[in-house]
């Protein structure tokens, strides 16, 4: 199965830092793209699906490269509550899972 | 509404003991998946049930797993015999439509294989 890599950190941020994660998939004819969020030991959540336009939610952007197969997620004015594992998933038909990038904010 | 459970949260067994885990998907969601994430690696897709049918099977890794859904509400996955790369966390996933953003995830069956 093709792959989807992430840097997996960990990016180590002050609070109210701006932070930018990316994340490549390898499948060309992917056609759904999904940030999630993890705590430690916690079930994955949904953070915001990717959008061919970007799409924003609050302090969080996303957007979508199909030239380059990228996804990336800024988050502006890190919060302490941010630091988690995102992960990256693409979905060809089949969810495709990024091993996931850690984040810790300090105050 | 009671979200996704699963049962046990934890299982430490021998090599080559049996253990079932079960997923109870969120009351009216057709749609169930389990994935497992073993250490230091991603998650994996294992299979999607639509109600009690095998709708996609392609991630299960070998014939020591079997995942019933039997009546369409709750479902199992059997591990027999586990080896030790079976330890992991197995989650299991509800959605009532076929869209990953619908999905909701269970806490997780950490499953340890000593």
């Amino acid at each position: 199965r093709k792959e989807v890599e992430q840097d997996p950190g960990p990016f180590n941020v002050p609070e109210g830092a701006t932070v930018a994660f990316n994340c490549t998939y390898s499948n060309s004819a992917s056609q759904s793209f999904f940030w999630y969020r993890q705590d430690c030991r916690k079930e994955p959540k949904l953070l915001m699906s990717v959008y061919s336009s970007g799409n924003e939610d609050g302090r969080f952007t996303a957007q979508l490269n199909r030239a380059s197969q990228y996804i990336s997620l800024l988050i502006r004015d890190s919060k302490l509550s941010d630091s988690a594992t995102y992960l990256c998933v693409v979905n060809d038909g089949v969810p495709t899972f990024g091993r996931g990038t850690s984040l810790i904010v300090h105050p | 509404e009671a979200g996704v459970t699963q049962f046990p949260s934890h299982s430490v067994i021998e090599k080559g003991q049996t253990v079932t885990l079960r997923c109870d998907p969120i009351s009216g969601h057709d749609n169930l998946y389990w994935y497992r994430r073993v250490m230091g690696k991603e998650i994996k897709f294992l299979l999607h049930f639509v109600k009690e049918s095998k709708q996609d099977e392609s991630g299960m890794p070998n014939n020591r797993f079997l995942a019933e859904r039997t009546g369409g509400t709750y479902s199992t996955l059997k591990v027999q015999p586990a080896e030790l790369e079976d330890s992991g966390v197995y989650f299991c996933a509800s959605s009532q439509g076929v869209q990953m953003y619908e999905q909701y995830f269970g806490p997780g069956t950490r499953l340890t294989v000593t």
